[in-house]
């Protein structure tokens, strides 16, 4: 089952800038969530988002839904070395939230 | 304790071998998968498993075997694997079983079949 996409496949900033990342999705769902991936690294949950929310923020994180449209936006702002991973949106499959299936992902490099 | 152990974090087997991953967590999370990551790719959904039944089976080689003795643990037991099965197995957790809430990860076993 392929359920998001990202886009871009891969990003490249300076340092202090801020990232987007967006991600589409097929079927509906109940939430949508991010997570991020050191290179070959466990992944790590960013934020969650409900279906029935349209913005939602964590610290340096903005993340906005638009179910209209199936797709969620990620931003990172004021950018940091350490921000340089993988980042990757989920969503349960068709409702099931035991399906959570992730999309392709972007690739964000922060450059120094 | 928040967190996801898996072990080894890196395997080597020949074709022929048996071999198993391990999982363990003890956060009480009643839901438990594997995931199998190739470089550069998403994870991709292999097996779940809900208050220590069998709920989704993403109609994974039987080559893969998954067991789940008790709420802590989730093995993953391996048998007649090929060199394509080589990948990054991740496990996670969440609470509650249904979903709804995040993924713990594990860091991953890293394998490699010859």
């Amino acid at each position: 089952s392929q359920q998001g996409e990202e886009d871009p496949q891969a990003l490249s900033i300076q340092e202090g800038e801020n990232a987007t990342m967006n991600c589409s999705y097929k079927t509906s769902i109940n939430n949508l969530q991010w997570y991020r991936q050191n290179s070959g690294r466990g992944l790590v949950h960013l934020i969650l988002i409900r279906s029935n929310e349209r913005e939602k923020h964590s610290g340096r994180l903005r993340v906005t839904l638009d179910t209209s449209k199936k797709s969620s936006s990620l931003l990172i702002t004021a950018s940091r070395a350490a921000d340089t991973a993988s980042y990757f949106c989920a969503t349960g499959y068709m409702n099931r939230d035991d399906k959570i299936i992730f999309g392709k992902g972007t690739r964000l490099h922060i450059l120094p | 304790d928040t967190e996801v152990t898996q072990t080894p974090k890196h395997l080597v087997m020949g074709m022929t071998n048996k071999k198993s991953l391990k999982c363990e967590q003890h956060m009480g999370h009643r839901a438990m998968y594997w995931y199998k990551q190739k470089a550069k790719k998403p994870p991709e959904l292999m097996f779940v498993y809900s208050y220590e039944k069998l709920s989704i089976n993403e109609s994974v080689p039987s080559r893969f075997s998954p067991e789940c003795p008790n709420s802590s643990l989730l093995n993953l037991h391996l048998h007649a694997l090929q060199p394509e099965d080589s990948a990054l197995y991740l496990c996670a957790s969440s609470h509650p079983a249904g979903g709804t809430g995040e993924l713990f990860f594990g860091e991953g076993s890293r394998l490699t079949v010859l």
